[in-house]
C-alpha cells in the first residue's frame, strides 16, 4: 500500500528552468493538495483539487500551475523557477468530496527543491 | 477567519517527562480537529483526531480532548521518548471547507 508517492525526492534547478513535480495516490481519494514548507512559515497551500477535473488556488499560487490528470495524479509545474521557490513541497490527499469537509490528509514524503 | 494557534517552540524535555503542547482554535460551527506529526526528513502523518466536542483522540500514547468550551485541543503524553522528537501540527477541518487549516507547528526535542 504505497499511499501518496511524490517524485522526484530531490531536485536542483537553475533560475529560469522549468520542471514538474509528480504526485500519485492509490487510495481512491477525491481531493488532492500541494503545499510548500519553509522554515518559520509553516505549511502554505499552493493549489488544491477538491475533485477530479477541478483545481483551485490556495494561499501562494503565483509562479505555479497544476494539473489534475485523473483521479490518481496531481502535478505541480514551475514554469520559470526562481530562488524564492526553494522549498520542500508536499503533496497530500483526502477522501473528502467537495463540500463534505475534511477527514484529514495523507501526505507524501516530499520533494526538496533548490533553485540556484 | 478560522485559525489555529499553537504554543511556541522549540520544546525540550528529558526522556520520561510529561508532555503538553497547547492548541487553541477559532472557528464557527463544529470543526474536526487533528494532530499531525512530522519526523525529520519526512512528510506529515496523522497522529490523532476528534470530530465532536468531548471526543478524545488517542494514538501511540498521545491523547487530546476536544474542548469546545475552551476551544482547545491540547496534545498530551505521559512519558516521552527520544523517538518522539518531531514537529507537531494542530489542525482543523470543517464541512464547508475543502481543505485543512494547519497551525504553525511546535518542535519537540527529547533528550536522554
Amino acid at each position: 500500500n504505497a499511499g501518496v508517492t511524490q517524485t522526484p525526492k530531490f531536485q536542483v534547478l537553475k533560475t529560469g528552468q522549468s520542471m514538474t513535480l509528480q504526485c500519485a495516490q492509490d487510495m481512491n481519494h477525491n481531493s488532492m493538495y500541494w503545499y510548500r514548507q519553509d522554515p518559520g512559515m509553516g505549511l502554505r497551500l499552493i493549489y488544491y483539487s477538491a475533485s477530479e477535473g477541478t483545481t483551485d488556488k490556495g494561499e501562494v499560487p503565483n509562479g505555479y500551475n497544476v494539473s489534475r490528470l485523473n483521479k490518481r495524479e496531481f502535478s505541480l509545474r514551475l514554469e520559470s523557477a526562481a530562488p524564492s521557490q526553494t522549498s520542500v513541497y508536499f503533496c497530500a490527499s483526502s477522501p473528502s468530496r467537495k463540500g463534505e469537509g475534511s477527514y484529514g490528509y495523507t501526505f507524501g514524503s516530499g520533494t526538496r527543491l533548490t533553485v540556484v | 477567519g478560522d485559525s489555529v494557534t499553537q504554543m511556541e517552540g522549540p520544546v525540550t524535555l528529558s526522556e520520561e517527562a510529561f508532555l503538553t503542547i497547547n492548541c487553541t482554535y477559532t472557528a464557527t460551527g463544529y470543526p474536526s480537529l487533528f494532530w499531525y506529526v512530522q519526523y525529520p526528513g519526512e512528510g506529515l502523518q496523522l497522529l490523532l483526531k476528534a470530530t465532536k466536542a468531548d471526543d478524545k483522540g488517542s494514538n501511540k500514547g498521545f491523547e487530546a480532548t476536544y474542548r469546545k468550551e475552551t476551544t482547545s485541543f491540547h496534545l498530551e503524553k505521559g512519558s516521552v521518548q527520544v523517538s518522539d522528537s518531531a514537529v507537531y501540527f494542530c489542525a482543523l477541518g470543517k464541512t464547508s471547507y475543502d481543505k485543512v487549516i494547519f497551525g504553525p507547528g511546535t518542535s519537540l526535542s527529547v533528550i536522554p
